[in-house]
């Protein structure tokens, strides 16, 4: 158990639809990363919020949004769903964000767009 | 360019032999760290074992070691005494730079290990 909690487990959305998901950080942590990871494929980096500020992305469009929240709980969102933002979407905390910093994922929120 | 590069997309180890993963990548940054990730088919990423560039000694933990030979850009986990839990997606990961603001983990594309009794 990392402490990190995600929501939804699994989610079902049909193309051009828009979609929020939510993580809870571990106690204490106060960067959150999210990442999507297509099937068969490693996880892949879309932004990395530290005290409620972007600070970092990956090569993702702007429809891809995120938000992080005073008690660093975070947001995953994503407008005009695509048939390839179908995925597995993780989101990980740690407690700075960089260095020897390891990361505490979650289980995940699978995302199916039909 | 990809960084972290895993060639080994499956394995099957028997039960109690101690197995390699290969993980070679490649940056021109001085500081970098390593990871190694395992992820069962429960979906969630657990943390193994880390390995930073300046680190002179090879990283350990309990059953998991990692071999880290710099000048060839490798940086294997070894694991021994396997176990039937051990069975998972095994993600080798690479951060490049020391304390910055956006230091984000790059992954490979993993290797399946499967334990056999």
């Amino acid at each position: 158990e990392t402490g990190v909690t995600q929501s939804p487990t699994h989610l079902i959305k049909t193309r051009g639809q828009q979609v929020t998901l939510r993580c809870s950080s571990q106690s204490g942590h106060n960067t959150v990363s999210w990442y999507q990871q297509a099937l068969g494929q490693g996880p892949q980096f879309i932004f990395q919020y530290y005290r409620e500020e972007e600070n970092g992305r990956g090569n993702f469009p702007p429809r891809f949004s995120g938000l992080q929240f005073p008690n660093y709980s975070s947001e995953l969102n994503v407008n005009a769903l695509e048939l390839d933002d179908s995925a597995l979407y993780l989101c990980a905390s740690s407690f700075g964000t960089g260095g020897n910093e390891k990361l505490f994922f979650g289980s995940g929120t699978q995302l199916s767009v039909l | 360019a990809q960084k972290i590069t895993q060639t080994q997309p499956g394995m099957f180890v028997q039960e109690k032999e101690a197995v390699t993963l290969d993980c070679t990548y490649d940056t021109s940054d001085p500081s970098y760290g390593l990871f190694w990730y395992k992820q069962p088919s429960s979906g969630e990423m657990i943390f193994l074992i880390y390995q930073g560039s300046y680190d002179q000694q090879n990283a350990t933990e309990g059953r998991y070691s990692l071999n880290f030979q710099k000048a060839r850009k490798s940086a294997n986990l070894v694991i021994s005494a396997s176990q039937l839990g051990d069975s998972a997606m095994y993600f080798c990961a690479m951060r490049e730079g020391g304390y910055s603001s956006a230091s984000k983990i790059i992954f490979g594309s993993g290797t399946r290990l499967s334990i056999r009794p």
